[in-house]
């Protein structure tokens, strides 16, 4: 079964500072790799996807992510934090080629951005 | 933009009532999920839906649980007898089928709705 860990249940940044949200899969074939924000009180909203070609995903708000093969990893940066991307981030997988299309979410990694 | 809508946003009742969630996905769509949150921990897969049955169901998915889409619009999820341990914030999602060259596999969320359960 997939599985998906995200490193640091909490980070804190300072505005201006670079983010770095990490995050790790468990799958044999590459699956398919996707970032959500959470804002508080609020849904679950898509930042990036990677499904094929380029490895490193442009999202909105200035996040960007790097499918990294060899590490299993495809975490989640942002060259300036701002105030407003204060929030909760999971990375999500779903399977590639099987048919099955659920997600299979990580724990989540709470943002903070210090003035 | 086109979105998923939830009823209601929050929802309180008793222990051993039925409960309905409705929701809205994304008109073009053909797929439909729940997932569910329990406060502080992860959002998990509950079940997905196509063609007018279930494609995919989890272990959380049980006789408990059922869904339906009444009619060309609603998808929704029935918690029959609930517990206090089904006292979570369940997202509906939605996406498009493979072919859709916009959607992929990406899966549209919606807000949620918080239920607790006393």
């Amino acid at each position: 079964a997939q599985s998906v860990t995200q490193l640091g249940s909490h980070v804190s940044v300072s505005e201006g500072a670079l983010v770095l949200l990490r995050c790790n899969y468990s799958s044999s074939v590459p699956p398919y790799l996707f970032w959500y924000v959470q804002y508080p009180n609020q849904g679950l909203q898509l930042l990036l996807k990677y499904t094929t070609g380029a490895t490193l995903v442009k999202g909105i708000n200035g996040f960007e992510a790097e499918f990294k093969k060899s590490e299993t990893s495809f975490h989640l940066t942002k060259p300036s934090a701002h105030m407003s991307d204060a929030a909760e981030y999971f990375c999500a997988v779903s399977d590639r080629g099987t048919g099955r299309r659920a997600l299979t979410f990580g724990s989540g990694t709470r943002l903070q951005v210090q003035p | 933009e086109p979105e998923v809508t939830q009823t209601p946003s929050h929802q309180v009742t008793q222990m051993g009532q039925e409960v309905i969630l409705r929701c809205v996905p994304i008109s073009n769509h053909l797929y439909f999920y729940w997932y569910r949150q329990i406060l502080g921990q992860k959002v998990e897969f509950l079940v997905s839906f196509y063609n007018n049955e279930i494609s995919e169901k989890s272990e959380i998915f049980d006789d408990q649980f059922s869904v339906e889409r009444p009619d060309g619009s609603n998808f929704t999820l029935k918690i029959r007898s609930t517990k206090l341990e089904d006292s979570a914030m369940y997202f509906c999602a939605s996406s498009s089928v493979p072919s859709d060259r916009a959607g992929g596999n990406t899966i549209y969320f919606g807000e949620g709705s918080w239920l607790t359960v006393v």
